[in-house]
């Protein structure tokens, strides 16, 4: 049972334009959220974070919105580059445990020239 | 300045080796854990640890132990490696309560053969 969902395996964005990586969620338990973001043979790297309590955190060009009525968070990368082309991972803390992360499956991003 | 650090980037074992795959935080974390990356399926909790000598086990223990001595070193060990453990192995840790988040070794890219 998924918990943390991407439903978007991969997707393709022009230089300059905006991206946007979605991701959804089934507890209402998760208090915080977070973004990964992995190169090929590197680990994951953290990069942005929003807890529960609020709707947005914004972070130079990457924002996340967070959306508790519909239990859905969006990373909106603005104005993206080649360099974001990477695979993002959603990421969800369960209120009360002892950090434990649930990660969704990831989307590969690819950001044309 | 590398915080989580992973013995080894690229390992080739042949099936049925005893196989360890090291981690050193220096950190300070609580918390470590084993997670294996895998085309379509993200990351996969294998094992993880609050403390010292206590280990409980992830989404996907089988074929894997773990081993806890000192805090701030968790080791992975493939009892008989077989060729469906090829994967990426990624090592992480993190603090109790506060902020959330883990942080990520380079990982250990293991190839059975």
């Amino acid at each position: 049972d998924q918990q943390v969902k991407q439903n978007s395996p991969s997707l393709s964005v022009q230089e300059g334009r905006i991206s946007i990586l979605n991701c959804d969620y089934t507890n209402s338990m998760f208090d915080y959220f977070l973004w990964y973001k992995k190169y090929p043979a590197e680990g994951p790297t953290f990069l942005i974070s929003i807890s529960s309590i609020k709707d947005k955190n914004e972070d130079g060009r990457f924002t996340v919105f967070l959306n508790k009525s519909a239990k859905h968070l969006s990373l909106h990368i603005v104005p993206s580059q080649p360099g974001d082309s990477a695979v993002y991972f959603c990421a969800a803390r369960r209120w009360g445990s002892q950090g434990n992360l649930i990660f969704g499956k990831g989307t590969k991003l690819s950001v044309k020239p | 300045d590398v915080k989580v650090t992973q013995s080894s980037r690229y390992l080739v074992k042949r099936t049925g080796e005893k196989v360890f795959l090291e981690c050193v935080q220096d950190m300070d974390h609580e918390n470590m854990f084993w997670y294996r990356q895998d085309p379509g399926l993200g990351l996969r909790l294998i094992y993880f640890s609050y403390d010292v000598k206590m280990k409980e086990k992830g989404d996907i223990p089988e074929g894997y132990s773990v081993s806890r001595e000192k805090k701030e070193r968790f080791s992975l060990i493939l009892e008989s490696a077989s060729t469906n453990q090829t994967s990426m192995y990624l090592c992480a840790s993190s603090e109790t309560g506060g902020k959330a988040g883990y942080t990520f070794g380079s990982g250990t890219r293991l190839t059975v053969v």
